[in-house]
């Protein structure tokens, strides 16, 4: 079945940046927008952005100066890159498969999430 | 604060009917999807679109909408149904997503 997997440093320190990768298994990365979603601690999700399998990208309004996403369809990974981190970026991040039906946007395919702490 | 509301939490009875609600000015012109997220897991789809569950989601969850605010159903609620749960749909621009603070359900 599809399946999604994020990596990447779990640490990472203030101003840097932090970068992640999202695998995808056992589907096709085209006609999908390819999404990052975070869940800072005991808080609610928060919408990242997507990357489509063509490239195009739609970012958050608030993290939009910061977010970098990109897609490469040959190994069937899409990523992930927010410069300038603060504590305040410390969260799980999940990347998840979305598509469009039946009147709206919806994310049916996530993976387990990544723990990503900012800290010196 | 999110663009939609969302009660922080619910509680229900076992066997009994809750609604969980999404308000937002964007549900007036998009459907919102529904997720539900347990404990250390990662959320779930469990309906999208006018009221669309996919495949393995139990027919006790259904979802509506009306004017600015989309609701989720669960009727019959189960205990393991007790989990927080999140709307998402457009922003107010229309170009943007954007998740409700989500609502905390309780089944006693």
């Amino acid at each position: 079945q599809v399946q999604l997997q994020e990596s990447g440093p779990g640490l990472v320190k203030p101003s840097e940046t932090l970068s992640l990768t999202c695998t995808l298994s056992g589907g096709s990365i085209s006609n999908y927008y390819w999404t990052w979603i975070r869940q800072p601690p005991g808080k609610g999700l928060e919408w990242i952005g997507y990357v489509y399998y063509t490239g195009s990208t739609n970012y958050s309004p608030s993290l939009k100066s910061r977010v970098t996403m990109l897609i490469d369809t040959s190994k069937n990974q899409f990523s992930l890159k927010l410069s300038s981190v603060t504590a305040a970026d410390t969260a799980v991040y999940y990347c998840a498969r979305a598509d469009y039906g039946s009147g709206s946007y919806y994310m049916d395919v996530w993976g387990k999430g990544t723990t990503v702490t900012v800290s010196s | 604060s999110s663009e939609l509301t969302q009660d922080p939490a619910v509680s229900v009875a076992l066997g009994q009917t809750v609604r969980i609600t999404c308000q937002g000015d964007s549900l007036r012109s998009y459907y919102a999807s529904w997720y539900q997220q347990k404990p250390g897991q990662a959320p779930v789809l469990v309906i999208y679109g006018k009221n669309n569950r996919p495949s393995g989601i139990p027919v006790r969850f259904s979802g509506s909408s009306s004017g600015n605010t989309a609701s989720l159903a669960i009727t019959g609620a189960q205990a393991e149904d007790e989990a927080d749960y999140y709307c998402n749909s457009r922003d107010s621009s229309g170009n943007h997503w954007v998740f409700g603070g989500g609502t905390k359900l309780t089944v006693l």
